[in-house]
């Protein structure tokens, strides 16, 4: 079954200073991975996919994430944090047989000023 | 163009009453969602559908039933509704293109 981990609850960063938020995954065959943010009381957001391609994907707001296949990971990179990046994140997954999207368990970032 | 739709924003509900949750999309999306979130648990799938008339369990369906008849609408029922389902609970759809799109989610409380 497709799955993916975020093995932070929560992580804090100073303001400029680069950010990253992990994410592993496990698939059968070809992954298709994506990164959403949550604003308090909203839905989720688009950022960031990875289909294939590039290793480094670019997406919204100046994130970027990094596909890493010997790691199975696709952790979600900024170079440089603004307080206004506080948010939840999530990390997901398709798979590929039944379009059914497999979210993790949510990453709180917390940039201080 | 509104995106995805969610009907009502809020919600409290005695245990063992029943509601319908409404969820539209107006992009043609053929594949639709829905999924609940609580503290500490990410999203969970409950139910979603690959098209009009057509349902999956997803990882928690159980207390829960859907429907799908038209294209851009999908339903979820509770119909015994229990305090283990307190929860915010978001609609969503996507494309074959991969993006999905949620909705603004109904924060539901069952006393």
């Amino acid at each position: 079954a497709q799955s993916v981990a975020q093995p932070e609850d929560q992580v804090k960063v100073a303001e400029g200073n680069p950010l990253t938020v992990k994410c592993t995954y496990s698939v059968s065959g070809n992954p298709y991975l994506f990164w959403y943010v949550q604003y308090p009381n909203r839905g989720l957001q688009f950022l960031l996919k990875y289909i294939t391609g590039d290793n480094l994907v670019k997406g919204s707001y100046g994130f970027e994430a990094e596909f890493n296949k010997s790691q199975t990971s696709f952790h979600l990179k900024k170079p440089s944090a603004l307080v206004s990046d506080s948010a939840l994140y999530f990390c997901a997954v398709r798979d590929q047989g039944t379009y059914k999207y497999i979210f993790g368990t949510g990453t709180r970032l917390k940039v201080l000023a | 163009n509104a995106g995805v739709t969610q009907t009502p924003k809020f919600r409290v509900l005695k245990t063992g009453q029943s509601m319908t949750l409404l969820c539209a999309q107006d992009m043609n999306h053929e594949y639709m969602y829905w999924y609940r979130q609580d503290p500490g648990m990410g999203l969970r799938l409950i139910h979603y559908s690959v098209g009009e008339g057509t349902t999956a369990k997803g990882e928690v369906p159980d207390g829960y039933n859907v429907s799908r008849l038209k294209k851009q609408n999908f339903l979820l029922g509770l119909e015994s509704a229990a305090p283990s389902q307190t929860s915010v609970y978001f609609c969503a759809s996507s494309s074959s293109q991969g993006i999905v799109y949620f909705g603004p989610g109904t924060r539901l409380t069952v006393t």
